[in-house]
């Protein structure tokens, strides 16, 4: 069974730009959400969907924006970058809506590293 | 306000030793508590999840245990190996107002020769 696969997985911008990032969840999986991980810090929650709709919203600006599509595979975007958005952005599917009455466990992909110059 | 605390922030030890990371978090109603272990570039990969009836749950080498009452997991790893190295992330669920999913800070480990 093939696990959650992020592409691109390295990729460079500069500031002003824009970048699109994708995610195809385990297969049979209905739920994505998407964090950032930047150097020394945890993991920061930026958005959940299930079943094309966005259920959670972490505490990023609006330049941070993402959409889940039919076949449940995702994609996040982020506009006007800016040097601080440098960080890897990972990707996780669950079988259910993490939390519910299931164990919800997360499968993350390998991530896309992002640099912005 | 819901958090999750992991400690110490960085660990070193000697092959072979043992190594105890411990988690507090005050999420509450508590739904489960994950442990996940993040080699450096890659995606965390889950090692336990445990549910509040669970007391401990073991994984190789790995033992998580959680005290549901005190709001406190730790981490057991036996007979460390250099593949250990890595960060070790504690992950509480709970419905708070709305599922929430929080993720602590990590524990960075370093096994060394």
């Amino acid at each position: 069974k093939a696990g959650v696969t992020q592409t691109p997985r390295y990729l460079i911008k500069t500031r002003g730009q824009q970048v699109t990032l994708s995610c195809s969840p385990i297969s049979g999986h209905r739920s994505v959400s998407w964090y950032q991980q930047t150097p020394g810090q945890g993991l920061q929650f930026l958005f959940e969907y299930f079943s094309e709709t966005q259920r959670n919203k972490g505490n990023f600006p609006g330049r941070f924006s993402g959409r889940q599509f039919s076949n449940s595979r995702s994609e996040m975007n982020v506009s006007t970058l800016e040097l601080g958005d440098s960080a890897l952005y990972l990707c996780a599917s669950s079988l259910n809506q993490p939390g519910g009455f299931n164990t919800g466990e997360l499968f993350f992909g390998e991530g896309s590293r992002l640099t912005v110059l | 306000k819901n958090q999750v605390e992991q400690s110490p922030q960085s660990l070193i030890i000697l092959e072979g030793k043992n190594c105890t990371l411990q988690c507090n978090y005050t999420v509450s109603p508590f739904s489960n508590l994950r442990w996940y272990k993040q080699d450096t570039g890659r995606g965390p990969v889950s090692l336990t999840i445990m549910t509040f009836s669970e007391n401990t749950k073991s994984n190789g080498r790995y033992t998580a245990t959680l005290d549901a009452d005190t709001k406190q997991s730790s981490l057991h790893i036996t007979a460390s190996q250099l593949s250990d190295s890595a960060s070790y992330i504690c992950v509480v669920s709970g419905n708070t107002g709305g599922f929430k999913t929080i993720f602590g800070a990590g524990t960075r480990l370093f096994v060394k020769a």
